[in-house]
């Protein structure tokens, strides 16, 4: 049981701001939320995790609801590489389906 | 600073014969994860182990299916006997701790059963 529900996939333009959001409404308080991607033919990658604050790295930047509840990924200018399946998971290593980004030249 | 290395990239097998994936972890990385993925579907956690020693094989099918963490060397995921269920891609991850530390992977295994 992955634990965390995300829409199974989003459409965005190239060049515009894109919000991916994540359910993990039973966290615990010592759970981080971790976000990965995987391109096609390829393994995942780490994109970026935090615990209770927003977090920003060169790949993207991580809200978190003050409840910790939920969490958005923030892919601030979508290019047409950042297509890929986005996965949150919540404080361990089970990843649920995740969310299949499209981008749209 | 390498990578996680999985090799071989590609392997086929027939059915009932045997089929080893190896996966070295990144430098310093003592925490080793293995993953089956079907085509179009998400990531399934199989086991997890740590230098000698597996901590959760709770995604570990009961039979046929095996994995070590030795003290020196790869680790392995052995599979006896494969039929053409086992067809899949397997991703193996790493970390230098254990929980909430981020995940290392490979380019995986895409194993065919023939």
């Amino acid at each position: 049981d992955a634990k965390t529900t995300q829409p199974n996939s989003m459409e965005s333009n190239e060049e515009e701001p894109v919000h991916l959001p994540c359910n993990h409404s039973t966290i615990s308080g010592t759970d981080y939320i971790h976000w990965y991607r995987q391109l096609p033919s390829q393994g995942p990658e780490y994109v970026i995790h935090g615990l209770t604050s927003n977090v920003n790295n060169r790949m993207a930047s991580l809200a978190i609801a003050e409840d910790r509840k939920s969490s958005t990924l923030i892919l601030h200018r979508a290019t047409l590489r950042d297509a890929a399946v986005y996965y949150c998971i919540r404080g361990g290593i089970i990843f649920g389906k995740g969310t299949r980004l499209h981008i749209l030249p | 600073n390498a990578g996680v290395m999985q090799n071989p990239r590609h392997l086929v097998r027939r059915r009932g014969q045997e089929a080893r994936l190896r996966c070295s972890p990144m430098k310093g990385h003592s925490h080793v994860y293995w993953y089956r993925q079907l085509p179009e579907e998400g990531l399934k956690f199989m086991v997890y182990l740590q230098k000698e020693n597996i901590i959760d094989e709770s995604g570990m099918p009961k039979e046929r299916f095996s994995a070590e963490f030795p003290k020196e060397g790869p680790s392995i995921l052995r599979i006896q006997q494969v039929v053409r269920g086992d067809s899949a891609a397997y991703f193996c991850a790493s970390s230098p701790l254990s929980a909430n530390s981020p995940l290392h992977f490979g380019n995986g295994t895409r194993l065919t059963v023939t």
